[in-house]
């Protein structure tokens, strides 16, 4: 079945800790996306991809970091530097590089112990 | 940048009535408008998207309707079920080069059986 996987489903980070949400898309998309979802607000924009070996900046990328080396796969590292890590984080991917028709994965919930 | 505004943040209907959200958009420029449900667990679906060239757009028991003048958009479910409890998302973007997808908070319906 052709898709968005993201993993692990839930994660704990230790304080300091930098930790890796992994997004991997077999749907052959050039665009992928990270957003991040805070009870009662809406999906607010990470970073996001049009194609491979690069990415920009989304509305709240500190604290961030990304990579896409591969069409398929675009992981998120949240580093120490992100001092409010808690929350439902997703992934999405776009048949063109631009914001038209997204699908989303099931999300990976991150929770600071 | 845009700014989208949802209502209600909570919607309770009885199974078989109508459930409808509205949402509000600020830069007169947006053309696209997606709604997302998002069940619990899982990512947003995409449900119906209309441009702003449209000024009602219908699929089954949901329809969409934009007033540009106004700048607002509506979500409309008839003879509603309880697989439609879901969290609804509005959105609102420019379609350009750059990406700008703008998400309302979100409107939790449950259907009452």
């Amino acid at each position: 079945d052709g898709g968005i996987t993201q993993s692990p489903k839930y994660l704990f980070r230790k304080e300091g800790q930098n930790v890796t949400l992994s997004c991997e898309q077999n749907l052959n998309h050039d665009a992928m996306y990270w957003y991040r979802q805070d009870p009662g607000q809406g999906l607010r924009l990470i970073y996001y991809s049009q194609i491979v070996n690069d990415f920009q900046k989304g509305d709240i990328a500190e604290g961030y970091s990304v990579s896409r080396e591969k069409k398929e796969s675009f992981p998120l590292t949240v580093t120490s530097a992100q001092k409010n890590p808690t929350a439902f984080y997703l992934c999405a991917s776009s048949i063109e590089p631009v914001n038209e028709k997204l699908f989303f994965g099931s999300g990976t919930q991150l929770s600071v112990l | 940048g845009e700014n989208v505004e949802q209502h209600p943040s909570t919607l309770s209907v009885q199974e078989g009535d109508s459930a409808v959200i509205k949402c509000t958009y600020s830069d007169s420029a947006s053309n696209y408008f997606p709604w997302y449900k998002q069940e619990l667990g899982k990512g947003p679906q995409l449900i119906i998207d209309i441009r702003s060239n449209v000024g009602e757009k219908k699929d089954q028991r949901i329809a969409v309707t934009l007033n540009k003048t106004a700048k607002h958009f509506s979500l409309h479910i008839t003879e509603t079920q309880p697989e439609d409890s879901a969290v609804y998302f509005c959105a609102a973007s420019i379609h350009s080069n750059d990406y700008k997808l703008s998400f309302g908070a979100g409107t939790t319906v449950t259907v009452r059986a």
